[in-house]
């Protein structure tokens, strides 16, 4: 596999269900990031984990819990979500977070359903 | 506030030219990114600008004005295949990208 790969690709979960949302790069980058992506809004930056370090977690819901092991792989826990987190999670990779020019290398996303 | 604009959607004819513009509020600047998403696909990398002025890369090209607070990314040549959304996205003092709500092009033969 190469680039940044996600899975699983569709999810439908109850309210009360626990769910965990996986995300590994074969890009050998240091920083990973998970994004919230809603039809017609900008996406929402999460989390932000830089040499397995957490650096940003933007007002997110307890609910939503990252985790990072290594810096390959990035888990986004996931349990008694609301109907409004419905969305299309991103999860994306980057040479460091805090070099500026480093652009971001994006999976193909997690389409959630809360029902 | 932190702010992106762009237009919600541009319908262009294929081998025509099209310009998508984007101005930005921000606190700080790190650069400009310009990213394609096709339909149901993740976002990818077009380009980067920090200093003001046109970058060429093909087909595309990207353009910066700092003092104005404004870009354009510029599709020439445009085939089916460019129908897509086009994300502006600007780093800011603190590393974090802000994101625009996309720009939708659409293709007509």
């Amino acid at each position: 596999e190469t680039g940044v790969t996600q899975t699983p690709r569709h999810l439908v979960m109850g309210m009360t269900n626990k769910k965990s949302l996986k995300c590994e790069q074969h890009l050998g980058h240091n920083a990973m990031y998970w994004y919230k992506q809603s039809a017609k809004k900008p996406l929402e930056l999460m989390f932000v984990y830089n040499f397995k370090e957490q650096t940003e977690n933007n007002s997110v819901p307890s609910r939503f819990s990252p985790e990072c092991p290594n810096s390959s792989h990035l888990f986004l826990h996931l349990h008694t979500l609301q109907p409004e987190d419905s969305a299309l999670y991103l999860c994306a990779s980057s040479q460091d977070s805090e070099v500026v020019a480093s652009e971001q290398y994006f999976g193909p996303g997690t389409r959630l359903t809360v029902t | 506030g932190q702010n992106i604009d762009q237009p919600t959607e541009m319908t262009a004819t294929e081998g025509a030219i099209v310009q998508i513009n984007c101005t930005y509020q921000t606190s700080g600047f790190n650069g400009l990114f310009w990213y394609q998403q096709h339909a149901g696909e993740a976002p990818t990398f077009l380009s980067y600008n920090v200093l003001d002025g046109l970058e060429e890369k093909g087909r595309f090209s990207s353009f910066l004005s700092r003092s104005k607070g404004y870009s354009y990314l510029l599709l020439k040549e445009l085939q089916m295949k460019d129908s897509a959304s086009y994300l502006c996205a600007v780093k800011d003092s603190n590393y974090q990208l802000i994101w625009g709500a996309g720009t939708k092009l659409i293709i007509k033969p």
